[in-house]
């Protein structure tokens, strides 16, 4: 699977939005990127995916640039539940279906 | 609450000694994957098996094996343990072999 790269960690204030990027500059056509966030004392947890359009669901957004090279998870409104390591994934929607992680971000919320 | 559920949440034990770690997947999935977690080397991929079959094997040791029985609940069993192998070891579960994944909570190994 492509690499992906993602700032060690982040912080936010509280109720504010928050901006994860992902840059994946050799992504391919069949990619597809996968968000999965690993809260403290927990497993990992899915966010979201999307190929090539913007994604919403009720935890997050996915902003995707328009040359796939890069990601952008979006947290509305963060709260103090929202901190944990969040983690950009590549996947080939014809390969396997493992998941390869990364060192993620580590997202960190002020009060 | 993912619906997947690993036994025991923590053990302890010495160098040396066998254990096994058990997962039971979501109902109705029929993937399972094992990962392990440690300190420096993040989340790794072990193994994966599908409807009682090895479908995808990644850096798992030969000391570590792992089967899935019948009624799809798996274990992974480790053995000749040494300090490093003290670890979160997760196990995650889809539906035939389809993304999302599913992680339990794990079991938090510790090698002494």
């Amino acid at each position: 699977d492509a690499k992906t790269t993602q700032p060690n960690s982040m912080e936010s204030n509280e109720e504010e939005p928050v901006h994860l990027p992902c840059n994946h500059s050799t992504i391919s056509g069949t990619d597809y990127i996968h968000w999965y966030r690993q809260l403290p004392s927990q497993g990992p947890e899915y966010v979201i995916h999307g190929l090539t359009s913007n994604v919403n669901n009720r935890m997050a957004s996915l902003a995707i640039a328009e040359d796939r090279k890069s990601s952008t998870l979006i947290l509305h409104r963060a709260t103090l539940r929202d901190a944990a390591v969040y983690y950009c994934i590549l996947r080939d929607h014809f390969g396997n279906e493992k998941l390869t992680f990364g060192t993620g971000t580590r997202l960190t919320i002020i009060p | 609450d993912s619906g997947v559920t690993q036994t025991p949440k923590h053990l302890i034990t010495a160098t040396g000694q066998r254990v096994t770690l058990r997962c039971s997947p979501r109902s109705g999935d029929l993937s399972v994957y094992w990962y392990q977690q440690s300190l420096d080397q993040g989340l790794q991929f072990l193994i994966q098996y599908y409807n009682g079959e090895e479908r995808a094997k990644g850096n798992i040791l030969e000391r570590f094996s792992a089967q899935q029985f019948p009624d799809l609940h798996s274990e992974l069993n480790l053995s000749s343990l040494e300090l490093g192998d003290s670890a979160l070891y997760f196990c995650a579960s889809s539906v035939a072999g389809r993304l999302p994944l599913h992680f339990g909570n794990g079991t938090r190994l510790t090698v002494t």
